[in-house]
C-alpha cells in the first residue's frame, strides 16, 4: 500500500468531547508528523514521532497528545475539545529523522459545535 | 523568527501567462525550501524544493528562484493551465525538521 491514509475524513464533535484521529504511514516511512491547517491558513506543526517517540513538538497545549505504534501508525488525541480546535488535520509520514521529503495525508476535517 | 511571509494570498492569471508567488524567511538557519500545491479536500502535495546553496531549480514548467542575501524565494508558474489552479504553499525547514508553512496564495487560471 502507497501514500498516507487518514480516517476518518469527517468528524462533528461537541465542545469538551474528546477525539482520536488515525493516520497510516507510507510504507516505509519510520516518521509521522501532525499539523493543523485552519481554514484559509498554512498547516502548523503539532508533533512528530520517530520510532514511537516523540522527538519534536509545536505551540500546542498539552490535550494534544500522539502515539506512534510499532507498524508506524499513529494517532493524534485531542481532549476538551474547543471551537478553535474546528481545522483540517494533516498527518505527513518521511523516512528518517533528517529527511526533505514528507508526504502528507488528505486529512480529518474536524468540526467542534 | 520561525515566520514565513507568503505574497500574495490571491492571484488570478490568464491561462498561458506566468504565475509568480513570493515568500520571505528571517531564520537563517533553514536549510530546506519546498513549495506544496494543496487541492480542495486534499492535502498538500510536494512541488518542488531548492536548498540555498543554489540559485534557481526548474522542474518542468515550475520554477524557484532563491535570493539568499535577501532571504527571499519565489515560485514562477509558466505557461499556467487551468489545471493549475490550487492554493499554493512556500514552506521552511531545519535539517529535515518541522516544516514551517507560508499563510498560502490561491491562484486561479482563467481559460
Amino acid at each position: 500500500e502507497t501514500g498516507v491514509t487518514q480516517s476518518p475524513t469527517h468528524l462533528i464533535k461537541t465542545r469538551g468531547q474528546q477525539v482520536t484521529l488515525r493516520c497510516s504511514s507510507q510504507s516505509g516511512h519510520n516518521t509521522v508528523s501532525w499539523y493543523q491547517q485552519a481554514l484559509g491558513q498554512g498547516p502548523q506543526f503539532i508533533f512528530q514521532y520517530y520510532r514511537e517517540e516523540e522527538n519534536g513538538r509545536g505551540n500546542f497545549p498539552p490535550r494534544f497528545s500522539g502515539l506512534q505504534f510499532p507498524n508506524y501508525s499513529s494517532e493524534l488525541n485531542v481532549n476538551a475539545l474547543e471551537l478553535d480546535d474546528s481545522a483540517l488535520y494533516l498527518c505527513a509520514s518521511s523516512s528518517g529523522t533528517l529527511n526533505y521529503g514528507y508526504t502528507f495525508g488528505s486529512g480529518t476535517r474536524l468540526t467542534v459545535v | 523568527q520561525q515566520q514565513v511571509k507568503q505574497s500574495p494570498q490571491s492571484l488570478i492569471v490568464q491561462k498561458g501567462g506566468i504565475s509568480i508567488i513570493n515568500c520571505a524567511y528571517e531564520n537563517t538557519a533553514f536549510d530546506y525550501f519546498p513549495w506544496y500545491q494543496q487541492f480542495p479536500g486534499k492535502g498538500p502535495a510536494l512541488l518542488i524544493a531548492i536548498r540555498p546553496d543554489v540559485s534557481e531549480k526548474k522542474e518542468g514548467r515550475f520554477t524557484i528562484s532563491f535570493n539568499k542575501s535577501a532571504k527571499q524565494f519565489s515560485l514562477h508558474i509558466m505557461d499556467s493551465q487551468p489545471g493549475d489552479s490550487a492554493t499554493y504553499f512556500c514552506a521552511a525547514s531545519i535539517r529535515g525538521g518541522k516544516l514551517i508553512f507560508g499563510q498560502g496564495t490561491e491562484l486561479s487560471v482563467k481559460p
